[in-house]
């Protein structure tokens, strides 16, 4: 168990710009979580992956977001025209199914700074 | 759909006295509930979980939960703070009405350690 790694830990862009930011998860887990986090809150949810399909998406993420996740193992999270809005911690998380009891496990998130 | 309510964004402890962070769920059917922590520019680290079974579950680091299905609430506890607990506490809610794989957090606790 290597765990959740994410790439890359900090970002910083100009408005209007496109980022990408990559996370592997634990190998044999199925399932993949993107979180986007601001200061003083939570994590927000963004998307889930089962495998390579893409399950659900939240109503946060606009068409300006994409996610993928080829042959069920690594994943990208896409930021087109970025906004000074989409300043956030991005974490990407994983667990193993079936059942809904299963812990997720955190990689240390990138941070996105949009100037 | 399932929330979690953390009341107190900030709770400070002198070393060596009990902590106590409160966390409320909402859902007509029990769900499954999580504590984690976050250190600063680190992602969340699961503390404890509870499914079914025994609603008192021990985690790591000497933090221990209580389900109380009659209050909706599963507050975290520690019997004495050390400095190290000093971090970001996240409480987190799954399955429960409607049965979600995902999870849904609170805002956060922060947890501040005085000498």
């Amino acid at each position: 168990d290597t765990g959740v790694s994410q790439d890359p830990r900090h970002k910083i862009t100009k408005r209007g710009q496109n980022v990408t930011f990559r996370c592997d998860p634990i190998s044999e887990h199925n399932r993949l979580y993107w979180y986007r986090q601001t200061l003083g809150q939570g994590p927000e949810f963004l998307t889930y992956f089962q495998n390579e399909a893409q399950l659900e998406k939240s109503r946060l993420l606009s068409d300006r977001f994409s996610a993928e996740r080829p042959k069920g193992s690594f994943s990208t999270l896409e930021i087109q025209r970025t906004e000074q809005g989409d300043s956030a911690m991005y974490l990407c998380a994983s667990s193993l199914g079936p059942g809904v009891g299963s812990p997720l496990h955190f990689g240390n998130g990138t941070r996105l700074t949009v100037t | 759909a399932q929330s979690v309510t953390q009341l107190g964004s900030h709770v400070s402890v002198s070393e060596g006295a009990l902590v106590l962070l409160r966390c409320n769920y909402s859902s007509s059917v029990p769900p499954y509930l999580f504590w984690y922590v976050q250190y600063p520019n680190q992602g969340l680290q699961l503390l404890l979980k509870y499914t079914t079974g025994a609603t008192l579950v021990k985690g790591i680091n000497g933090f221990e939960a209580e389900f109380k299905k009659s209050e909706t609430s599963f507050h975290l506890t520690k019997p004495s703070a050390h400095m190290s607990d000093a971090a970001e506490y996240f409480c987190a809610v799954s399955g429960g009405s409607g049965g979600s794989y995902i999870p849904t957090f609170g805002r956060g606790t922060s947890l501040i350690v005085h000498p």
